[in-house]
């Protein structure tokens, strides 16, 4: 079964440059079918997608965050990170990482990781 | 961009009794590709329904989605006391994918 599981600072500083890692367990992140994502929700706020990837390094991005952003994934680590530049309060939320499974990444999350607090704050 | 308009906001209900969510598409999700989740505090979204109507592995079965188009519903026919969450719609129509704004399911 695969397991998903966040890393990276909870403090950023405004203007810095987020950073995560999501670390894929139970299975290789290289599957046919699995396309890898991050979403975000600000404290008592709703759900944003950010991006998605397929382990052949293809990416997709939401368009409203797209100038700052970057996806990639590391095969060799069963991983994928997310950066995310130029970071203000707004972006202080839950980060989570999650799978779709599926011919292409507009499909569903399951599983999703246990999520990362990141405050963006000086 | 879809937008998703979930109600109501929120829903006072006791356990035993049915639970009627709704999600309203600013247009046409196609081939019904809606999924709804369940969050509870503290823990990160879990997966009830996809394709508007499937249900997930190991979700019970008085969870039930139903709905095309743009009107969607998640029913919960008989309220447990580990039922009382925020759910959330998603659609992956088309891009970006996204989320309706919640509707969070309290005890009466």
């Amino acid at each position: 079964q695969l397991q998903l599981q966040e890393s990276g600072p909870g403090l950023v500083k405004p203007s810095e440059t987020l950073s995560l890692t999501c670390t894929v367990s139970g299975g290789s992140i290289s599957g046919n079918i699995y396309y890898w994502g991050w979403i975000r929700q600000p404290p008592g706020k709703g759900l944003e997608w950010i991006a998605s990837i397929y382990y052949t390094g293809t990416t997709y991005y939401n368009p409203s965050l797209k100038s700052r952003v970057t996806i990639s994934v590391d095969t060799s680590k069963n991983q994928f990170s997310l950066k995310l530049g130029s970071v203000t309060a707004a972006d202080t939320a839950l980060y989570y990482c999650a799978l779709s499974v599926g011919a292409y990444y507009n499909t569903w999350f399951d599983p999703w990781g246990q999520g990362t607090l990141v405050t963006v704050s000086s | 961009e879809i937008v998703l308009t979930q109600s109501p906001g929120a829903l006072s209900l006791s356990p035993g009794e049915r639970a009627t969510l709704s999600c309203r598409a600013s247009q046409s999700v196609s081939s019904s590709y809606l999924a709804w989740y369940q969050q509870k505090p503290g823990q990160a979204p879990r997966l009830l329904i996809y394709g508007a109507s499937s249900r997930a592995t190991g979700i019970p079965d008085r969870f039930s989605g139903s709905g095309s188009g743009t009107d969607f519903t998640l029913t919960i026919s008989r309220l447990e006391p580990e039922d009382f969450a925020v759910y959330y719609c998603q659609q992956y129509s088309s891009s970006p994918l996204t989320f309706g704004q919640g509707t969070k399911v309290e005890i009466k």
